[in-house]
């Protein structure tokens, strides 16, 4: 199976920071990789896919790259409706996995 | 618009069965493949299963295979997740999402709001 890490596991920032999320495939997973934020009590919502492109009607504050093993979530700005946990899934192989998640607070 | 509603969770002893259902409309339903992701309280996502569009594939982790049976009926919109041998480490809520592929390949654009499952004596 796939391992996914995510670093870092938290992170405290103020509104208008740039704000940066790395995730880890333990083999290649080519581009096969989504991004997805989490509030506390709602379901996830997707914001990136195939690594790099951007789910219609997301801000473009958000950003992904990568392929292979190492890819990146960049917040290029953060907003206060931005405080959220982020998942990364690859979805290359079966089973899927989920990163562990990366908790962006407020400072 | 596409709306995923999950029922069937709730208390279940360790060991007892217990079948979660999830509705769905606003789209084709019989087009696309379609997973159940899981989270413990305070844990985070967890892929548990999937099963393509008409049913002929299916997949699951290795934390469910041989006790969780995903199904579906295109006739009634609905996917199911059958949850045998239930542990008190399955005490999660568990979402249904839609996949944007016909195969199920991981392409979440919509999930449901979840429903609880607690496996408690």
């Amino acid at each position: 199976d796939i391992q996914m890490t995510q670093s870092p596991s938290s992170l405290s920032a103020s509104v208008g920071d740039r704000v940066t999320i790395t995730c880890r495939a333990s083999q290649g997973i080519r581009n096969d990789l989504g991004w997805y934020q989490q509030k506390p009590g709602k379901a996830p919502k997707r914001l990136i896919y195939a690594a790099s492109s951007l789910q219609s009607g997301v801000p473009s504050r958000f950003s992904g790259s990568g392929s292979g093993t190492e890819f990146t979530l960049t917040i290029s700005s953060l907003q206060p409706e931005d405080f959220a946990t982020y998942y990364c899934l690859q979805h290359n192989s079966y089973p899927f996995t989920f990163g562990p998640g990366t908790k962006v607070d407020i400072k | 618009q596409v709306q995923l509603v999950e029922s069937g969770g709730g208390v279940v002893q360790p060991g007892r069965s217990l079948r979660l259902s999830c509705a769905a409309s606003g789209f084709t339903f019989s087009s696309y493949g379609m997973h159940w992701v899981r989270q413990a309280p305070g844990k985070g996502l967890e892929w548990v299963a999937v099963i393509s569009y008409d049913g002929s594939n299916k997949h699951y982790a290795d934390s469910v295979k041989g006790r969780f049976t995903i199904s579906r009926d295109n006739s009634k919109n609905t996917l199911y997740l059958q949850m045998n041998s239930l542990r008190v480490e399955d005490t999660a809520v568990h979402y249904c999402a839609k996949d944007l592929v016909a195969a199920g390949r991981g392409y979440f654009d919509y999930w449901g709001q979840g429903t609880l499952v607690t496996v408690s004596s």
